[in-house]
């Protein structure tokens, strides 16, 4: 089965500086998604970015950009320009394409709360 | 367009008591799920509805859980007798799509067992 790991319950960053949240994941399959969600304070999800494992390149959105190392199953989040409004939950996700597979669920890490210094 | 949207956005109930979450989808969209969260721990799969099919329940923690939706529209999951165990954060998400690689966050119930 596969597992995601965050293992910064809490992390804390300067307005405009750049702090990186890291995610771990465990699976023996070669094709997935992986996710990056935010859950401000108002408690809805927004996904902020994606990356396909196929893909070597990482993604990038914005200030948001992604470090993919998939033989190290590793998936860590850069916020540049870090802004009060960055302050949320963020939680790391997997989900499988295979057939078999979890089916389009979501797996989730346990989050990384963010807080954001004026 | 209207969001995912989820009633209420807390109870609390006594040990024992019945409660009814409720989730209206994206309208149009076919796979609706749900979610939730024990503090402190991650966030789990619950069960994935195609339209008003259950494609996927596999995470339903036991049989005092039970989701319905009705004519593929709103969802509804509904603990009974709840127990101390059920509190957390049940969150809804819907797709258009089975293999669409974004979902559609409701904004989740906070439910509290005392």
């Amino acid at each position: 089965a596969q597992t995601v790991t965050q293992s910064q319950p809490e992390m804390s960053v300067q307005e405009a500086e750049t702090v990186t949240l890291s995610c771990t994941y465990d699976t023996s399959e070669s094709d997935y998604y992986l996710f990056w969600y935010k859950q401000p304070p108002s408690r809805q999800m927004i996904l902020v970015i994606r990356q396909e494992a196929y893909k070597q390149q990482n993604a990038t959105e914005n200030r948001f950009s992604v470090n993919f190392q998939k033989a190290a199953k590793s998936f860590s989040l850069k916020i540049s320009d870090s802004q009060l409004g960055d302050a949320a939950m963020y939680f790391c996700a997997y989900r499988s394409v295979e057939e078999g597979g979890s089916q389009g669920n979501l797996i989730f890490g346990k989050g990384t709360k963010l807080s954001v210094k004026p | 367009e209207a969001g995912v949207t989820q009633f209420p956005s807390h109870s609390v109930i006594e040990k024992g008591q019945t409660v009814t979450l409720r989730c209206d989808p994206i309208s149009g969209h076919d796979n609706l799920y749900w979610y939730r969260r024990v503090m402190g721990k991650e966030i789990k799969f619950l069960l994935h509805f195609v339209k008003e099919s259950k494609q996927d329940e596999s995470g339903m923690p036991n049989n005092r859980f039970l989701a319905e939706r009705t004519g593929g529209t709103y969802s509804t999951l509904k603990v009974q007798p709840a127990e101390l165990e059920d509190s957390g954060v049940y969150f809804c998400a819907s797709s258009p799509r089975r293999w669409d690689t974004e979902a559609f966050f409701g904004q989740g119930t906070r439910l509290t067992v005392v």
